[in-house]
């Protein structure tokens, strides 16, 4: 079975600064989707960035960017220049078909 | 509607009482979910409806969960004699199709449910 692992429960970092969420996962299929969706405390989900598995290209989208690592099974979000805006609970997710794996979520905290 | 609404936004209700939970989906989408968030979980996949195919009801932790959708739009999840451990934010999603390469999910804003 699929599973979306966010080793990282809680993470800090100074406004400006980068900061990068880890996700691993494990599936014995070759083509997927993983994304990453952002839950701010208005419990809203909104999709962040996408990667199609079959792409070796890291998705990015405008500060948010990628690092996906096919064979290590490796879907990292980096966000530059954080914002406080960006302050909220993010999920990475899984997806193959119809079926969509969510990891237990990192909440990540923009100090001023 | 602009995106997808759910209602209520906040349920309180006793414990051995029945819930029902509605879903508005995005006008035109044909996929919808249900999901349930526990205090620090991630989303908990329930039941998936996809045009007019049997539901995927796969997710459903016991019977005492049902969900129905009315004309390919609007859902409804019920639970019958809800339990504590069913307080959770039950969080909605429509998808323009299954599958495929672009089909996001947009999610609603969720209901919290808190049995006392």
């Amino acid at each position: 079975a699929q599973t979306v692992t966010q080793s990282q429960p809680e993470m800090s970092v100074q406004e400006a600064e980068t900061v990068t969420l880890s996700c691993t996962y494990d599936t014995s299929e070759s083509d997927y989707y993983l994304f990453w969706y952002k839950q701010p405390p208005s419990r809203q989900m909104i999709l962040v960035i996408r990667q199609e598995a079959y792409k070796q290209q890291n998705a990015t989208e405008n500060r948010f960017s990628v690092n996906f690592q096919k064979a290590a099974k490796s879907f990292s979000l980096k966000i530059s220049d954080s914002q406080l805006g960006d302050a909220a609970m993010y999920f990475c997710a899984y997806r193959r078909d119809d079926k969509i794996i969510f990891g237990k979520g990192t909440r990540l905290h923009i100090l001023p | 509607g602009a995106g997808v609404s759910q209602s209520p936004s906040n349920k309180v209700t006793e414990k051995g009482k029945d819930v029902e939970l509605r879903c508005d989906p995005i006008s035109g989408h044909t996929a919808l979910y249900w999901y349930r968030q526990s205090l620090g979980q991630g989303l908990e996949f329930l039941i998936y409806f996809q045009g007019n195919s049997a539901p995927d009801k796969s997710g459903l932790p016991s019977d005492r969960f049902s969900a129905e959708r009315t004309g390919g739009s609007v859902s409804t999840l019920t639970i019958q004699r809800t339990q504590q451990e069913d307080s959770a934010v039950y969080l909605c999603a429509s998808s323009p199709a299954s599958g495929g390469a672009y089909n996001e999910q947009f999610f609603g804003p969720g209901t919290r449910l808190t049995v006392l």
